[in-house]
């Protein structure tokens, strides 16, 4: 256990649905990260949150749609997804100023898109 | 660009040997380098962390050592284990002061222990 939590773990969505992705922190952190992990390819960062402030955003499609209610959640609202969007979503979290900012990892939510 | 490559991409180990994990990145101008580990279908559990001022770090049977300036660090793994099979990734924070949250991971090395 991390300290971090991701539900559901598996998901299988069409192309049409709109579900969510919940991620919370119990770890007294104030930044939240979202990354997608696609087969044989390097994690990619998606969005971060610090100070519940929307800091980056890396050029993905507005089919995914984050959102950071206070600092110990974050959600990931999906919409007419495409195949290709099937992957592990992790979510991670740490602190945003001073020290190492270690980043501490959810278990991730296995996504699949019919 | 930061870019991180890890080589070899997998590894077929017995049980009980030394091994070592390159991981290298092209911009030495980091804040420090993390090595995580990954088990299948599973999250990233953070291992070690190394601050640019660091030389390396020991935990266990583990030890991840940094030369910044020639942009490497390699991950020693003392005496393996069966257990110790999974994906090994590192990552680097940018910046010489940390002010980027963005980590850039490596594409991660298989490691399979063998009874």
């Amino acid at each position: 256990e991390t300290g971090v939590t991701q539900t559901p773990r598996h998901l299988v969505m069409g192309m049409t649905n709109k579900k969510s992705l919940k991620c919370e922190q119990h770890l007294g952190h104030n930044a939240m990260y979202w990354y997608k992990q696609s087969a044989k390819k390097p994690l990619e960062l998606m969005f971060v949150y610090s100070l519940e402030e929307r800091v980056e955003n890396n050029s993905v499609p507005s089919r995914f749609s984050p959102e950071c209610p206070n600092s110990s959640h974050l959600f990931l609202h999906l919409h007419t997804l495409q195949p290709e969007d099937s992957a592990l979503y992790l979510c991670a979290s740490s602190q945003s100023q001073g020290g190492a900012r270690e980043q501490y990892f959810g278990p991730g939510t296995r996504l699949t898109v019919t | 660009k930061q870019e991180v490559t890890q080589i070899p991409a997998a590894l077929s180990v017995p049980e009980g040997e030394n091994l070592v994990l390159n991981c290298s990145f092209t911009d030495s101008a980091i804040y420090n380098l993390q090595w995580f580990r990954q088990d299948p279908g599973k999250g990233l559990t953070s291992l070690l962390l190394i601050q640019s001022s660091q030389r390396e770090q020991t935990s266990g049977r583990l030890n991840a050592s940094l030369d910044k300036s020639s942009g490497r660090s390699t991950l020693y793994i003392a005496a393996s284990q069966p257990g110790d099979s999974a994906t090994y990734l590192c990552a680097v924070r940018p910046g010489l002061t940390g002010g980027g949250n963005k980590l850039t991971f490596g594409t991660g090395t298989q490691l399979k222990v063998e009874l």
